[in-house]
């Protein structure tokens, strides 16, 4: 299964796009890329995912780049309660969590 | 709200007691799944549970054990327990396998002393 690879943390101004990259160079075709987040201690939610076309909800935007070894969640204006840590993963689409890895993520850091 | 719920949220309990965390899925999930999170770590996954039956093991240690009922509620049992469990424990559902997104309870805090 694809791992991933994302920054350890980042910082945002608040009302400013926070671009959060994530990188799963091994990833399949068959697997698709979610986001999840953890805000403080709590349990993670979900955000968005996508197979290989761009996303987008009342969240945020996914963007996955042509070869599908990259993508980038975008959450386009940044608030405080948005601080949180982020979980880029990915999963077949057939499969279920068991063998999804979720990482250390980016730890986002909404700035006032 | 996601609609999981884990009781309790706090748990202290000291070395080597046993003790019970109980998780209910959305109401329709099938799948329920057990993960672990050390302090400043990652979620690590423990095993997954699919309308009653076992369905795949991570990493979790042979003093823990689990079981999802005919409600399909579940209940992760922690046994012989030592300071090193202290974590956060969340439990996920799904509705299913498939392309689904997993919705996560707001986890049970396990303190060993």
């Amino acid at each position: 299964d694809a791992k991933t690879t994302q920054p350890p943390s980042m910082d945002c101004a608040e009302g400013r796009a926070a671009n959060l990259p994530c990188n799963h160079s091994t990833i399949s075709g068959n697997e698709y890329v979610y986001w999840y987040r953890q805000i403080h201690s709590q349990g993670p939610q979900y955000i968005i995912h996508g197979l290989k076309n761009n996303e987008t909800n009342e969240m945020a935007s996914l963007i996955i780049t042509e070869d599908r070894k990259s993508s980038t969640l975008i959450l386009p204006h940044a608030t405080l309660r948005d601080t949180a840590v982020y979980y880029c993963i990915v999963r077949p689409y057939s499969g279920g969590y068991q063998k999804v890895t979720f990482g250390t993520g980016t730890k986002l850091q909404v700035i006032p | 709200d996601s609609g999981v719920t884990q009781t309790p949220k706090h748990l202290i309990t000291a070395t080597g007691q046993r003790v019970t965390l109980r998780c209910s899925p959305r109401s329709g999930d099938l799948s329920v799944y057990w993960y672990q999170q050390s302090l400043d770590q990652g979620l690590q996954f423990l095993i997954q549970y699919y309308n009653g039956e076992e369905r795949a093991k991570g990493n979790i240690l042979e003093r823990f054990s689990a079981q999802q009922f005919p409600d399909l509620h579940s209940e992760l049992n922690l046994s012989s327990l030592e300071l090193g469990d202290s974590a956060l424990y969340f439990c996920a559902s799904s509705v299913g396998q498939t392309n689904t997104e997993a919705f996560f309870g707001q986890g049970t805090r396990l303190t060993v002393v």
